[in-house]
């Protein structure tokens, strides 16, 4: 079992949807991350939360919206994806600078 | 510019074969952390070491080894006596110096080894 949680496992929305991907740590860490991975390919870096406030965009679409209610919570809220969007999305969270990222399990998202 | 170089896509071995892992990178700091990462097919990654560049002690934990050489600027992961447990994809990746005034670094990912290991 990982320590950071991600909800839920699989997801299949329509290009016309809003849908919302859910992580959680209780780790106590400081900075939390999304990245998208597109099949036999290294994870891309999409978003940085430190101290709960976004420090790191990395030019994503606004198609992808993200949001950290607290410092245990990261949301990723979804609206008018794209086919090319279907990939695993990924969460993790650190102590900080320079130190291990733990990852969750991830969300497998497909767009119809 | 950072950059992880992973030059094995693909690696297969039978059980028990010790198997090693390459990763070279390029980085103009000089102080900069090392990282390997494993994905199983379920899909997380699993962190399995971090080693700072002033550090150049090579590490053993069970069957896993690495072994950091600053002169050709490697990081290699060596398995020995290979399970098929240990099927999976293996990242090496490298973070910079974080920006003045941020309490981050990046992770800069290579593109990752497939390993698959036969019974």
């Amino acid at each position: 079992d990982t320590e950071v949680t991600q909800t839920p496992k699989h997801l299949v929305m329509g290009m016309t949807n809003k849908k919302s991907l859910k992580c959680e740590q209780h780790m106590g860490h400081r900075a939390m991350y999304w990245y998208k991975q597109k099949a036999k390919k290294p994870p891309e870096l999409m978003f940085v939360y430190s101290y709960e406030k976004l420090s790191i965009n990395e030019s994503v679409p606004s198609r992808f919206s993200p949001e950290c209610p607290n410092s245990s919570l990261l949301n990723l809220h979804l609206h008018a994806l794209q086919p090319e969007d279907s990939a695993l999305y990924l969460c993790a969270s650190s102590q900080g600078r320079n130190q291990p990222q733990h990852f969750g399990d991830g969300t497998r998202l497909s767009i119809l | 510019a950072q950059k992880v170089t992973q030059a094995q896509t693909e690696i297969s071995v039978v059980e028990k074969e010790d198997v090693t892992l390459d990763c070279v990178y390029e980085t103009r700091d000089t102080t900069y952390y090392l990282f390997w990462y494993k994905q199983p097919p379920s899909g997380e990654l699993v962190f399995l070491i971090r080693r700072n560049s002033f550090d150049e002690q090579n590490e053993i934990s069970g069957r896993y080894s690495w072994n950091f050489q600053k002169s050709t600027s490697s990081f290699n992961f060596t398995i020995t006596a290979s399970q098929v447990v240990d099927s999976a994809v293996y990242f090496c990746a490298l973070s910079d110096r974080p920006d003045r005034g941020s309490t981050l670094g990046r992770l800069y990912f290579g593109r990752g080894t497939q390993l698959t290991v036969w019974p």
